[in-house]
């Protein structure tokens, strides 16, 4: 069935260091997955996303590694920031579903100072 | 501001009321996309446009849940007959055709009573 589920439900890093944000997939068929980032009150904000061709992608600060072997989405984001505590939901894309986005349910990154 | 506008940004109502939103997409995007994201889930996918076209209805569009996108453009999203269970936050999203990032808008939080 279609699922994306995350390991952890919250993660808490020291300001400064890197975090790395973890998701698994079941859907052997998915081929684009996006990270996104939310904060309070607000809409999901687009980060990164990657396509099932590809295993690494990199933006400012973030990382995206795909590990379609064992069904594995990795967010990393360097030298974490205050401004970077939300929660960070992965999400998977598939062309045959004409653009449908299946949401897992997120993990909460908080920073400590 | 170009992004994705979405208005009320609450609403506030009585069970079996109805109620109205409605959604500004990116100009050049002719995808638009409903979602709903109750407390601590990621969003859930409702319904979806490709112009004035409806494509795809989730089964969690109930007939109480009706959209439109007349012109191709802006979109509503009415609920007839609220119920308490309708509480939660209502997200449009839209895209342009072929490129499948999709970009969200701030929410519509209601809460029925």
């Amino acid at each position: 069935g279609e699922s994306v589920g995350l390991h952890l439900p919250t993660l808490s890093v020291q300001e400064g260091d890197n975090s790395i944000i973890n998701c698994a997939y079941s859907n052997s068929a998915s081929d684009y997955f996006i990270w996104y980032k939310q904060e309070s009150g607000k809409g999901p904000q687009f980060i990164i996303d990657i396509r099932s061709n590809m295993d690494k992608r990199q933006g400012q600060r973030v990382t995206v590694l795909l590990n379609k072997t064992v069904k594995h989405l990795s967010l990393q984001i360097a030298a974490t920031q205050p401004g970077d505590s939300a929660v960070y939901f992965c999400a998977e894309n598939m062309y045959s579903s004409a653009s449908k986005i299946i949401f897992g349910s997120g993990t909460r990154l908080s920073i400590r100072p | 501001d170009t992004g994705v506008s979405q208005n009320p940004r609450h609403k506030i109502t009585k069970r079996g009321q109805n109620v109205t939103f409605r959604c500004d997409p990116i100009s050049e995007h002719n995808r638009l996309y409903w979602y709903r994201q109750t407390l601590g889930q990621g969003p859930e996918f409702l319904t979806y446009f490709q112009n004035e076209a409806q494509l795809e209805k989730s089964r969690l569009l109930s007939d109480r849940f009706s959209a439109e996108r007349p012109k191709g453009s802006f979109s509503t999203l009415e609920i007839q007959r609220t119920e308490q269970g309708d509480s939660a936050m209502y997200l449009c999203a839209s895209s342009s055709s072929g490129i499948d990032t999709q970009y969200f808008g701030p929410g519509t939080r209601l809460t029925v009573l």
